[in-house]
């Protein structure tokens, strides 16, 4: 069974479009996380949520929207999508009494053209 | 500012051979976590190995083991019997235990070969 999902795997898409991406886990954690991974593979927080709160908001711009309608689904919403938006964008989970090991989904690769 | 340092970008060993990747980071708090990350060509990004401040023991999963010095705010990966299906960029990664934000601070990473 898949603990960390994201959909899409891949998503190619023309400049100024809006696109979102879908994550789910099943490990019931209460922590989610969105990271972009560039072409340099540096690893980059953006958003976390614990129990559908907040609680890391990293300088992103405002065309990223996140947003936890449960415990076991974070979604990133993208509008107005920039060359600069492609990279590979990975979802994670952690529990808190777990230690804060995080399990990743498989990353979706987002090509702007 | 917390900080982790990964200070060898690539790194090759051939086959049934050891490698160490080296990893440093700095902290003024006592109670944290380690982590080794590793991602192979797939992009799948897989725990490797987990370690606990406050335990003395270095963690150990089957060829994968660790070189945990907490005064020199040292973490070392050690590869045992190097496979070819090793070949992956390994991550390190620390989150300490204070606050709540559970924000994990990454190394750049450690690109490593596999040579037959």
């Amino acid at each position: 069974d898949t603990a960390v999902s994201q959909t899409p795997k891949y998503l190619v898409t023309q400049m100024g479009n809006d696109k979102s991406i879908k994550c789910e886990q099943n490990l019931g954690h209460d922590t989610m996380y969105w990271y972009k991974q560039d072409s340099k593979k540096f690893l980059k927080i953006m958003f976390s949520y614990n129990n559908k709160e907040l609680i890391i908001n990293e300088t992103v711009p405002n065309r990223f929207s996140p947003k936890s309608p449960d415990k076991a689904h974070l979604n990133l919403h993208i509008n107005s999508l920039e060359l600069g938006d492609s990279a590979v964008y990975f979802c994670a989970s952690s529990m808190t009494s777990g230690g804060y090991t995080q399990y990743f989904g498989p990353g979706t690769r987002l090509t702007v053209l | 500012a917390q900080t982790v340092t990964q200070s060898q970008p690539e790194m090759s060993v051939q086959e049934a051979e050891t490698v160490t990747l080296s990893c440093t980071y700095d902290t003024s708090e006592n109670n944290y976590y380690l982590f080794w990350y590793k991602q192979p060509p797939s992009r799948q990004m897989i725990l490797v190995i987990r370690q606990e401040a406050y335990k003395q023991q270095n963690a150990t999963e089957n060829r994968f083991s660790v070189n945990f010095q907490k005064a020199a705010k040292s973490f070392s990966l050690k590869i045992s019997d190097s496979q070819l299906g090793d070949t992956a960029m390994y991550f390190c990664a620390f989150v300490d235990n204070a606050g709540n934000n559970r924000k994990l601070i990454w190394g750049l990473g450690t690109s490593l070969a596999v040579n037959p």
